[in-house]
């Protein structure tokens, strides 16, 4: 059965920092991976995502993923945080003769001035 | 293109009252998701439209919980007799192909007082 695993609920960086968002799924079969990002009091939006083709994925806002088959692992990446960054992260994942995407419990960045 | 929509945006109403959520998916969607988020909480699948079949319900938390879609288009949620713990933020997805990326409406916050 396909999981997914986000760890730490609440992130804090400074503004110009690295951004690293951990994203760790369960699979049987080659899956789709996505980051989607949620601004307060509004749905969810996709930033990149992952079908089988590249395993460094890039996404909107300068964001990007490394799809890690060993470490099954699809942490999410932004050399500099801006301010407007600040939002709620999920991770998710879909299998290849499914319907269904399962999210992770999502992750709250916090960026300081 | 427009994208999706959910009617209304906040509902808030009385325990025991029925109430209905509605999802306007983008045009030529043939899948259409229903999730639930509680404050705090990732998202809780509920249940998915292939058109207007709705294969797989078991997400739905009880029986108070239905849903339809009609036309291939507009879905409809509905909770009879509220109860508290209903309260949260029902998000409406549509996508074409099962295993991509959604489309995310900007959800309803129901609040059941």
């Amino acid at each position: 059965a396909q999981s997914v695993t986000q760890l730490g609920s609440h992130v804090s960086v400074s503004e110009g920092a690295l951004v690293l968002l951990r994203c760790n799924y369960s699979s049987s079969v080659p899956p789709y991976l996505f980051w989607y990002v949620q601004y307060p009091n509004q749905g969810l939006q996709l930033l990149l995502k992952y079908t089988s083709a590249a395993t460094l994925v890039k996404g909107i806002n300068g964001f990007e993923a490394e799809f890690k088959k060993s470490e099954t692992s699809f942490h999410l990446t932004k050399p500099s945080a801006h301010m407007s960054d600040a939002a709620e992260y999920f991770c998710a994942v879909s299998e290849t003769g499914g319907f269904k995407t399962i999210f992770g419990a999502g992750t709250r960045l916090f960026v300081k001035a | 293109g427009a994208g999706v929509s959910q009617s209304p945006s906040n509902k808030v109403t009385e325990k025991g009252k029925d109430v209905e959520l509605r999802c306007d998916p983008i045009s030529g969607h043939t899948a259409l998701y229903w999730y639930r988020q509680s404050l705090g909480q990732g998202l809780e699948f509920l249940i998915y439209f292939q058109g207007n079949s709705a294969p797989d319900k078991s997400g739905l938390p009880s029986d108070r919980f239905s849903a339809e879609r009609t036309g291939g288009s507009v879905s409809t949620l509905t909770i009879q007799r509220t109860q508290q713990e209903d309260s949260a933020v029902y998000l409406c997805a549509s996508t074409t192909y099962l295993r991509d990326e959604q489309y995310f409406g900007p959800g309803t916050r129901l609040t059941v007082t």
